[in-house]
């Protein structure tokens, strides 16, 4: 139940597209959805979190969308950039516990 | 320094070697983290300190023996390891309370068990 499933395992995007990288859980008790990013040779990043009583909170060109009810939540790169080329994790948090449920992680590939 | 830093980046160390994985967090947090990446798991849990007392072990095999003597520093000692134990180990730290998700994570330690 502290499973946070995670897709694509990779994606490939033209420069200025939009990348769409999915997640879902099955835990209600999780009340944070953080995304983290990751260069290659370097620890992971916090990019954007969310909570579970906003469904969509947005960040520069980096938006989480949040659907409550089918417990699911997603990060969208608007206007992806070559720059953007790296592993995302989405992850999930409950309150009781401080430690993080991550994601399988997506491999952004963003084309020039 | 600043942020979260682990030292050393690399180890190679042989099965029966016993060796020690450092980190120091400069960002005045309570929290911390050890974190297990490998190739066919995503980030996996190993132990979590607050305020230097541990507060989860995540099941972790015994070769894994954890030291938090302050709240600024963690190590993991490592003895008799398996290959399957090769790994990047990554440190993060965080504040406690609402804030915990916010962890900032060091640049970790490739391990590579012989």
């Amino acid at each position: 139940q502290q499973q946070v499933k995670q897709s694509p395992q990779s994606l490939i995007v033209q420069k200025g597209g939009i990348s769409i990288i999915n997640c879902a859980y099955e835990n209600t008790a999780f009340d944070y959805f953080p995304w983290y990013q990751q260069f290659p040779g370097k620890g992971p990043a916090l990019l954007i979190a969310i909570r579970p009583d906003v469904s969509e909170k947005k960040e520069g060109r980096f938006t989480i969308s949040f659907n409550k009810s089918a417990k699911q939540f997603s990060l969208h790169i608007m206007d992806s950039q070559p720059g953007d080329s790296a592993t995302y994790f989405c992850a999930a948090q409950n309150g009781g516990r401080r430690a993080l449920t991550f994601g399988s992680g997506t491999r952004l590939q963003v084309q020039p | 320094e600043t942020g979260v830093t682990q030292t050393p980046r690399h180890l190679v160390m042989g099965m029966t070697n016993k060796k020690s994985l450092k980190c120091e967090q400069h960002l005045g947090h309570n929290a911390m983290y050890w974190y297990k990446q490998s190739a066919k798991k995503p980030l996996e849990l190993m132990f979590v300190y607050n305020f230097k007392e541990q507060t989860e072990n995540n099941s972790v095999p015994s070769r894994f023996s954890p030291e938090c003597p302050n709240s600024s520093h963690l190590f993991l000692h490592l003895h008799t390891l398996q290959p399957e134990d090769s790994a990047l180990y990554l440190c993060a730290s965080s504040l406690p309370g609402q804030r915990s998700y916010e962890q900032y994570f060091g640049p970790g330690t490739r391990l590579t068990v012989t």
